[in-house]
């Protein structure tokens, strides 16, 4: 059990908007910031988002984060059939006193 | 453009040492850690540590006391050894760069901006 709180699937179609929840508690999301990975099917994870809301620079803007309290969110504009993969929030946990990464999400472009 | 390539050995037998190397292309150990994370098939993504260039270790409590992170600043490699392997341990393991301050809010900021390409560890007997 994550840490760390993601919904397991997520789903929509083309040029919908979609957002993924990552919900936490005080010792993380609470107090720290949060950053967003993208994995596409057998490759490494990449960062897609970094402090709550900086895209690196190559991701498009379609990518947003946010962060409420405990909680932070992932949206992605303009779905596209690329934008199909697994996505994790990580953030640094003060009692656990490591970082920590959401159960992922799986996105489908239907 | 900062490159990591990793390498090690891919089939251990339960209680045997896992030992892996990331090599860093493209840029210095100055002003970063570096770090391991590894996916179970199938699972998510698990920090198991990270080491800064003077040799400064960070682990996660989970693993520390299996886990040792070194470091080779002539080579510009780091590298990961978890020892008394059990088929729980079987996984992709990464490295990647760790990015981690805090930022002007007090608010504590760790990402990894960098990966390397994934090496799959199968313990099995």
């Amino acid at each position: 059990q994550s840490v760390l709180t993601q919904p397991p699937s997520a789903s929509g179609t083309p040029g919908q908007r979609v957002t993924i929840s990552c919900s936490g508690s005080n010792s993380n999301i609470g107090t720290n910031t949060v950053n967003w990975y993208q994995q596409l099917p057998g490759t490494a994870p990449k960062l897609l988002i970094y402090t709550n809301i900086q895209r690196p620079s190559g991701v498009p803007d379609r990518f947003s984060g946010s962060k409420s309290g405990t909680s932070a969110s992932l949206a992605i504009s303009g779905l596209r059939s690329e934008d199909e993969a697994d996505y994790y929030c990580a953030a640094w946990d003060d009692s656990l006193n490591g970082l920590v990464f959401g159960g992922g999400t799986k996105l489908t472009v239907l | 453009q900062v490159q990591l390539q990793q390498w090690g050995a891919g089939l251990l037998k339960p209680s045997e040492t896992l030992s892996l190397t990331c090599a860093v292309y493209g840029g210095s150990f100055s002003g970063y850690y570096w770090s391991w994370i590894r996916q179970p098939p199938g699972k998510g993504l698990e920090w198991i540590g990270e080491i800064n260039e003077n040799g400064h270790t960070n682990y996660n409590p989970s693993l520390k006391s299996r886990a040792i992170i070194s470091l080779d600043t002539s080579k510009i490699q780091f590298s990961l050894k978890l020892s008394s392997v059990t088929a729980a341990d079987t996984a992709v393991y990464y490295c990647a760069r760790s990015v981690d301050y805090y930022d002007s809010s007090g608010y504590y900021d760790f990402y990894f901006d960098y990966w390397g390409q994934g090496t799959l560890v199968t313990v099995s007997s």
